[in-house]
């Protein structure tokens, strides 16, 4: 009963390194999803994915990148990291996606990410 | 600009106390209201409303809409030391121009059920 696995589940970078947060989702689910949670701020979107193959911008996708190449897979990078990106990240799936109605969001357990 | 607005934001009660969360919103094109609790880790589904005056319950949880007044509510009685976790309330809106939907998280509520 895997449901949404993330790793790592913690990472302390540099300013300026790069890295990768993956995630893996085993439900068979269409849409995927890439939040972050910083404190008083709740859950703001990064970027989705629709379907294998498409992403799509959400609220706060500057300095971040996606990759959707298989369905059960969602991949965060970060090309350049910046203390501002110091935050805790969510990766999420759900079975309708945004476009078909009512969304119901299965998370993982969150990575968090250091950026000195 | 869409937003969703939790409070309070903190709150410590005794156990068996009952609580009330509170969450307003301003979303165009309103589609649904989610509740999720999140614990130390991953935040986990409790309700989804789409429609006003239908409660929905959950053992000791409970959650009612009000569209007209544009808030909902989650009610727990009889709170218990398990109870502690952060609450978090969703609203999904549609965009129209993308012909999508979105999800707008509040703050979250940070309850604390001392013994």
């Amino acid at each position: 009963n895997a449901g949404v696995t993330q790793t790592p589940k913690f990472q302390v970078l540099k300013t300026g390194q790069s890295m990768t947060l993956q995630c893996a989702q085993d439900m068979n689910h269409n849409s995927m999803y890439w939040y972050r949670q910083d404190p008083g701020m709740g859950l703001r979107l990064i970027y989705y994915s629709a379907s294998e193959g498409t992403t799509d911008k959400g609220e706060v996708p500057d300095g971040y990148n996606v990759s959707r190449l298989k369905k059960q897979n969602f991949l965060l990078g970060l090309e350049s990291a910046a203390p501002s990106q110091t935050s805790v990240y969510f990766c999420a799936s759900s079975r309708t996606g945004l476009r078909d109605g009512a969304n119901v969001l299965t998370f993982g357990a969150g990575s968090r990410l250091t950026v000195l | 600009e869409d937003k969703v607005v939790q409070s309070p934001l903190s709150l410590v009660v005794h156990e068996g106390d009952t609580v009330t969360l509170n969450c307003s919103y301003e979303v165009t094109n309103f589609r649904s209201l989610l509740w999720y609790k999140q614990e130390k880790k991953a935040p986990t589904f409790l309700f989804m409303l789409t429609s006003s005056g239908i409660e929905k319950k959950s053992g000791r949880l409970s959650s009612i809409l009000d569209k007209k007044e544009l808030f909902s509510i989650l009610n727990i009685t009889a709170t218990q030391t398990g109870d502690s976790a952060i609450y978090l309330c969703a609203v999904e809106a549609f965009i129209i121009i993308q012909g999508a939907q979105k999800l707008v998280f509040g703050q979250g509520t940070r309850l604390t059920i001392n013994p």
